[in-house]
């Protein structure tokens, strides 16, 4: 069965902080891996991985995506309070191969 | 920018009424999703639809429909509201098969 799971399913930190959100995925003809931000509106997107090893980077976000393993990472450097939000992957699952199903989120908390 | 649209921030219904809840992109993307949100549970899919007229079950279809009469709209119906469908409703539409998904800016629904 097609699914994805991340790991924490919370995490507060201190701002200054680095952190690694984790994003395993068991997907049948796999094709890409997507991140979201989600503070307390709609999602927003922030990657769509589909190479394995190559890093895509936006500011402090960084996210690589490992084929081998099954897994995605997002890191987050030097964290300030405007990054609390919830951290959703999502993977097209096959099949009829439109369906976008996300995994349960990871909340980041960073404190002052 | 592609603009995903709901047509309600919140709603308040009472048990056994019919709900209607709307969405409209105006990118012509082909694919159009509905999600409910509950705490601990992430984003679950309900239906999709990737042409107009057309439609596949999700995750959780129990208690709904939907309608795609054009491209640009989909509809989420509950045909007899229940409590247990309290709950935020995210639209989102997507280009092509395993592109990025954009999402409105989702409908709190309470059923009393």
């Amino acid at each position: 069965e097609d699914k994805v799971v991340q790991s924490p399913l919370s995490l507060v930190v201190h701002e200054g902080d680095t952190v690694t959100l984790n994003c395993s995925y068991e997907v049948t003809n796999f094709r890409s891996l997507l991140w979201y931000k989600q503070e307390k509106k709609a999602p927003t997107f922030l990657f769509m991985l589909t190479s394995s090893g190559i890093e895509k980077k936006s500011g402090r976000l960084s996210s690589i995506l490992d084929k081998k393993e099954l897994f995605s990472i997002l890191n987050i450097t030097a964290t300030q309070t405007g990054d609390s939000a919830v951290y959703l992957c999502a993977a097209p699952f096959s099949g009829s191969a439109r369906q976008l199903t996300f995994g349960s989120g990871t909340q980041l908390t960073v404190l002052p | 920018d592609v603009k995903v649209t709901q047509s309600s921030r919140y709603l308040v219904k009472r048990t056994g009424e019919k709900v209607f809840l709307e969405c409209v992109q105006d990118m012509d993307h082909e694919n159009m999703f509905w999600y409910r949100q509950d705490p601990g549970l992430g984003l679950r899919l309900i239906y999709f639809s990737y042409d107009v007229k057309m439609k596949e079950k999700g995750d959780i279809p129990e208690g709904y429909s939907v309608s795609r009469e054009k491209k640009e709209r989909f509809s989420l119906i509950l045909e007899s509201a229940s409590t247990n469908q309290t709950s935020m409703y995210l639209c989102a539409s997507s280009l092509g098969r395993y592109t990025e998904a954009f999402f409105g800016q989702g409908t709190r629904l309470t059923v009393v």
